[in-house]
């Protein structure tokens, strides 16, 4: 079953709300990632959580890693119109660069 | 810097016609770069890894004689749809790895939309 999966599906909210998304992953982890996609364009990184940090902040953004229950979350903050795009979580392969990408949340902020 | 380019953006064929997408990392030497295939409202799915000098590796599913990937430079790599038929038509992204630094993080093109017809 495919690595990185994620909740919910689609989230819509108004602007100023926060966002919060999940991911859920199955083999041991070196380090989890998110990225934005606006539509029909290609992928943002957003940040990188190693596997020995527990929560990460950029910004708006904030980020935890749970290796006991192997899921992270996504939290945007005091969201904005521009925020609306899919944001997907990925992890690395044993090789170590090669990507596995969850499902994905497609966030609507509406203004 | 870490600016990934892709041509044509966008690109319309016939059936059976080939069509090769290039993937340019502008400010940066790539050792790898990645090819997805992305479906309307779906996830990205690896096709292969592409390391300069070297063939391409291929995910399980990926034919390799439809998908010819071809990394020539630190710089460039092409992926190549050969007779291309309408179930080819998709959203296809590359990414690239940065030389000398840490592999974790991918770059990624804008995408090329394939319709083919």
């Amino acid at each position: 079953s495919q690595q990185g999966e994620e909740d919910p599906q689609a989230l819509s909210i108004q602007e100023g709300e926060n966002a919060t998304m999940n991911c859920s992953y199955k083999t041991s982890i070196n380090n989890l990632q998110w990225y934005r996609q606006n539509s029909g364009r290609g992928l943002v990184h957003l940040i990188l959580i190693r596997s020995n940090e527990r929560e990460k902040h950029s910004g708006r953004l904030r980020v935890t890693l749970d290796t006991s229950k192997k899921s992270s979350s996504l939290l945007i903050t005091a969201s904005r119109a521009a925020d609306t795009a899919s944001y997907f979580c990925a992890t690395p392969g044993t090789s170590g660069s090669r990507l596995t990408f969850g499902e994905g949340t497609q966030l609507t902020v509406n203004p | 810097g870490a600016v990934v380019s892709q041509h044509p953006s966008w690109v319309i064929c016939k059936s059976g016609t080939s069509v090769k997408i290039e993937c340019r990392s502008l400010d940066f030497q790539a050792t790898t770069m990645f090819w997805y295939r992305q479906f309307p409202k779906q996830s990205l799915m690896l096709m292969a890894t592409s390391n300069e000098g070297s063939k391409a590796t291929y995910e399980q599913g990926v034919e390799k004689d439809k998908f010819l990937i071809n990394h020539a430079s630190l710089t460039l790599s092409t992926l190549t749809v050969t007779s291309a038929h309408p179930e080819d038509s998709s959203f296809y992204i590359c990414s690239a790895s940065r030389q000398g630094l840490t592999q974790e993080t991918q770059y990624f093109g804008p995408g090329t939309r394939l319709l083919v017809l």
